[in-house]
């Protein structure tokens, strides 16, 4: 059974600050894999998605590598901004594919002090 | 605003009512699913709808009844539902291996 594991669980960093969320999964087997922010009470917004084909996406400050053999992700966040507070989801699809659902980590709180 | 609506954005309900929820999108997708978040837990995934067919059913109680009559509509019927069942619901929609689009969650209440 595919487990999404996300550390640290919540982070506290000045602004300007770069930062690196983690994001490990027990499968390998993966068809891609999604980074998802989401602000509190909301909905989430996908911010990247990385295919298992592909090493990196990049969106603005936003850098997501993907090392699908290790079980590994991270989530680059350039000078960090306090409208980046929000808590970062990460999901995995699995190899199934088609429209199999996403299995998503508990999430890493981040806070950004102006 | 990612194109998929769920009404009520809050609800508060008793153990003995029932009540609904509603999803809805109009971004042409095939699949639409609805997860529950409850505090320091993963989203947890209920139902998935493909083509209106129900595919997946993640072991939920029967006190929750999802309904889909068409692929831009997504219910969840609740009944007799029990205080650990206050989460926030959210409802997600997509197409094959495109990402899933979220809408901005019902926060519910159970008293």
């Amino acid at each position: 059974k595919q487990e999404v594991t996300q550390i640290p669980a919540a982070l506290s960093v000045p602004e300007g600050e770069n930062l690196v969320l983690n994001c490990s999964f027990t499968d390998s087997a993966i068809y891609n894999l999604q980074w998802f922010r989401q602000d509190p009470g909301k909905g989430l917004t996908s911010l990247l998605l990385i295919q298992s084909s592909q090493r990196e996406q990049t969106s603005g400050r936003l850098n997501a590598s993907l090392d699908k053999s290790s079980g590994r992700s991270t989530l680059y966040i350039a000078a960090s901004q306090p409208g980046d507070s929000a808590t970062y989801l990460c999901a995995v699809r699995p190899l199934s594919g088609g429209n199999t659902p996403l299995v998503f980590g508990k999430g890493t709180r981040l806070s950004v002090i102006a | 605003e990612t194109g998929v609506t769920q009404t009520p954005r809050h609800l508060v309900m008793g153990m003995t009512n029932k009540k609904s929820l509603k999803c809805e999108q109009h971004l042409g997708h095939n699949a639409m699913y609805w997860y529950k978040q409850s505090a320091k837990k993963p989203l947890e995934l209920m139902f998935v709808y493909n083509f209106k067919e129900q595919t997946e059913n993640n072991s939920v109680p029967s006190r929750f009844s999802p309904e889909c009559p068409n692929s831009s509509h997504l219910f969840l019927h609740l009944h007799t539902l029990q205080p650990e069942d206050s989460a926030l619901y959210l409802c997600a929609s997509g197409r094959s291996t495109d990402t899933q689009y979220f809408g901005p969650g019902t926060r519910l209440t159970v008293l």
